[in-house]
Order: structure tokens, then C-alpha cells, then sequence
């Protein structure tokens, strides 16, 4: 169990243009999800959590404009990158758990290159 | 503001021998702390995890060990093979609520045959 999708897993955009990128808890509810920036070998950066039904919490640092976050049920969470720039390109990885102090589950990520 | 320090950063190590990494943590409220494993291009998998109850956790060649007092947690990996070789993070739980999950920078571990 504990199976986290993400979609899509790669995609070229021109600058200007947004991004959605979904991550979806496919057998399991996951009140809190969590984005994160990964650039080429660094570590995850954490950009903001999702909870279910209320606003995201972003990190410092981190547009809030700039990356919309929607958690529109307990299995689904978007992440928009809006008006997306070269320096926005990265690999973005979405996570959920079941709860507090439980595993985080990762989906697989999504190559995103801005043009 | 809240960080998780790890160590070394590149690891190499003669298959057989065991590998250490290292991590320290600045927030005291943190409870929960897993230890992922990042292969190239693949998402981080879970591969051990410790709880604030506990001092250390074994599953099979992999051992967790933590210290509270001094906020430092360790990741052992004996008997080590090729297949061990990926990038590792540690990662602590920020808050007493653990309403977030913050990893460190990483280590590199090679597996020399």
C-alpha cells in the first residue's frame, strides 16, 4: 500500500506559459501532502505543505503566487507554476503520509524544463 | 530556523566494509526521523525510520541509532554490496505536531568492488 502518482513525470513549457503538476494518494487518504524542489544533485527542498480543504503553508522564500497549491480532497493535491521561467526548471516531487509521524511517501516527480 | 545537518557529503566504501552517515538536528521537538535512499533519477524510498521512543532500530544490514540529548541520529549499513550505492538522506520531523518533514543534504555512498 501506500502508492503516491504524480503526473506528469516530465514536461517542456515556454516561458510564460504555467505548469500543473498532480500528485494523487492512490489507496490511501492523506490529509497533508507535501511539495518539494529538487535541483540536480542537492537535496529535497521543502516549498510548502498541503493540507485538505484549507490554505497551503509555504516556506520562506517561497511565492506563494508564483506556486499555487490545491488540495482538493484527501487523495489529490496540484501544484501550478505559473508564468514559469528558465530558473524555474527543476524536479518537482510531491509526498503525502497518513499522518502525523508516519512515513512519507513519494511520487515518482516531474521533470519540469522551461524554455 | 530549523535545519538538519549531514555527513559526509561523498562516501566511498570497499564492498564488505560498513558505511556511516551522519546527521544533527536543531530542533529539540522533533520526534520522527526517517532515512530515505535516492537512486538516480527515481524517487527517495523509505528505508528506515526511527521514532523519538527509541534509541536505535535494526532491519537487517541497515541500523539506526539516536541520540536525543544530543540531537544527533546515525544511519549503519554493514556488509555492504554494489546495490548499496545511492545517494541517502536523513530527514527529521519539525514540531511537536511534526506538521513537516525536512531532509539534509545528502551523502553520496560508493560501493568499491
Amino acid at each position: 500500500g501506500a502508492v503516491v502518482s504524480q503526473h506528469p513525470s516530465w514536461v517542456i513549457c515556454k516561458s510564460g506559459t504555467s505548469v500543473k503538476i498532480e500528485c494523487r494518494s492512490l489507496d490511501f487518504q492523506a490529509t497533508t501532502m507535501f511539495w518539494y524542489r529538487q535541483f540536480p544533485k542537492q537535496s529535497l527542498m521543502l516549498m510548502a505543505t498541503s493540507n485538505e480543504g484549507s490554505k497551503a503553508t509555504y516556506e520562506q522564500g517561497v511565492e506563494k503566487d508564483k506556486f499555487l497549491i490545491n488540495h482538493a480532497s484527501l487523495t489529490l493535491s496540484t501544484l501550478t507554476v505559473t508564468s514559469a521561467h528558465p530558473e524555474d526548471s527543476s524536479f518537482y516531487i510531491c509526498s503525502a503520509s497518513r499522518g502525523m509521524n508516519s512515513p512519507l511517501h513519494f511520487g515518482n516527480g516531474t521533470r519540469l524544463t522551461v524554455t | 530556523g530549523e535545519n538538519v545537518e549531514q555527513h559526509p557529503s561523498t562516501l566511498s566504501v570497499q564492498e564488505g566494509d560498513s558505511a556511516v552517515i551522519k546527521c544533527t538536528y536543531s530542533d529539540s521537538a522533533s520526534n520522527y526521523f526517517p532515512w530515505y535512499k535516492q537512486e538516480l533519477g527515481k524517487r527517495p524510498q523509505l528505508i528506515i525510520d526511527i521514532r523519538s521512543n527509541v534509541g536505535e532500530k535494526k532491519d537487517q544490514r541497515i541500523a539506526v541509532t539516536l541520540n536525543k540529548t544530543a540531537k544527533h541520529f546515525s544511519l549503519h549499513i554493514t556488509e555492504t554490496q554494489p546495490e548499496d550505492s545511492a545517494v541517502y538522506f536523513c530527514a527529521a520531523s519539525i514540531g511537536s505536531s511534526a506538521s513537516k518533514i525536512i531532509f539534509g543534504s545528502g551523502t553520496r555512498l560508493s560501493i568499491r568492488p
